[in-house]
């Protein structure tokens, strides 16, 4: 079994200052991790993911996460933010191996909704 | 433009009235997936299916039913017998169920039982 949790619901910061969305996730085997973002009313879009290799994984629109195998977290950061990064996070896992009740299914969080104010 | 549609966008529905949402692929994607949100509880999935005829039960089938006749479709069909069925529905597609494949979704479609 699996699980996702993201550590804060809601996340305001003021525009070009730096964010970090924080993810941490349990599983009893080894995982694939993603970030995804969600605009209102919309379908969700791929930031990055962590398949293997470096564990500092860089994404679309200037974010950035770091896998932290020990701590089993892999936050989201972004240096500067732009009042157009206002929209809500997924973190997500998905088992890296064949067969058992979670093979091909995507875990979420519950979600971080980022907030940027001018 | 190769991607995932969802239609209608918006559905209304009389309580004890089941509906179906429609969802469409020309990723020629082998995987598809049904996901249901609700405000802080992240996407649940109800539905996947590796392959045509073929389909698997998620974590929150109970209410729902889905086919899959053709590699680009996988309708959902919202029962009488899903107790809160207003929510966000999302489609998704991969290319196969293995861990390494991204996940595509569709816009969405906003279901409000009334």
């Amino acid at each position: 079994a699996q699980s996702v949790t993201q550590l804060d619901s809601q996340v305001p910061v003021f525009e070009e200052a730096p964010v970090e969305l924080r993810c941490n996730y349990s599983s009893s085997v080894s995982v694939y991790l993603f970030w995804y973002v969600q605009y209102p009313n919309q379908g969700l879009q791929l930031l990055l993911k962590y398949l293997s290799g470096s564990t500092l994984v860089k994404g679309i629109n200037g974010f950035e996460a770091e896998f932290n195998k020990s701590q089993t977290s892999f936050h989201l950061r972004k240096p500067s933010v732009h009042i157009s990064d206002t929209a809500e996070y997924f973190c997500a896992v998905k088992s890296t191996g064949g067969g058992g009740t979670s093979y091909g299914k995507l875990t979420f969080g519950q979600g971080t909704i980022l907030t940027v104010h001018p | 433009d190769g991607g995932i549609t969802q239609s209608p966008k918006y559905l209304f529905r009389k309580e004890g009235q089941n509906v179906t949402l429609s969802c469409e692929q020309n990723l020629n994607h082998d995987a598809m997936y049904w996901y249901r949100q609700d405000p802080g509880q992240g996407l649940r999935l109800i539905y996947y299916s590796q392959i045509v005829n073929d389909f698997q039960k998620g974590d929150i089938a109970e209410g729902y039913s889905v086919s899959r006749e053709k590699k680009e479709s996988f309708p959902l069909t919202v029962t009488s017998a899903q107790k809160n069925p207003t929510a966000f529905y999302l489609c998704a597609s991969s290319p196969g169920l293995a861990g390494n494949n991204e996940q595509f979704f569709g816009p969405g479609t906003r279901l409000t039982v009334l």
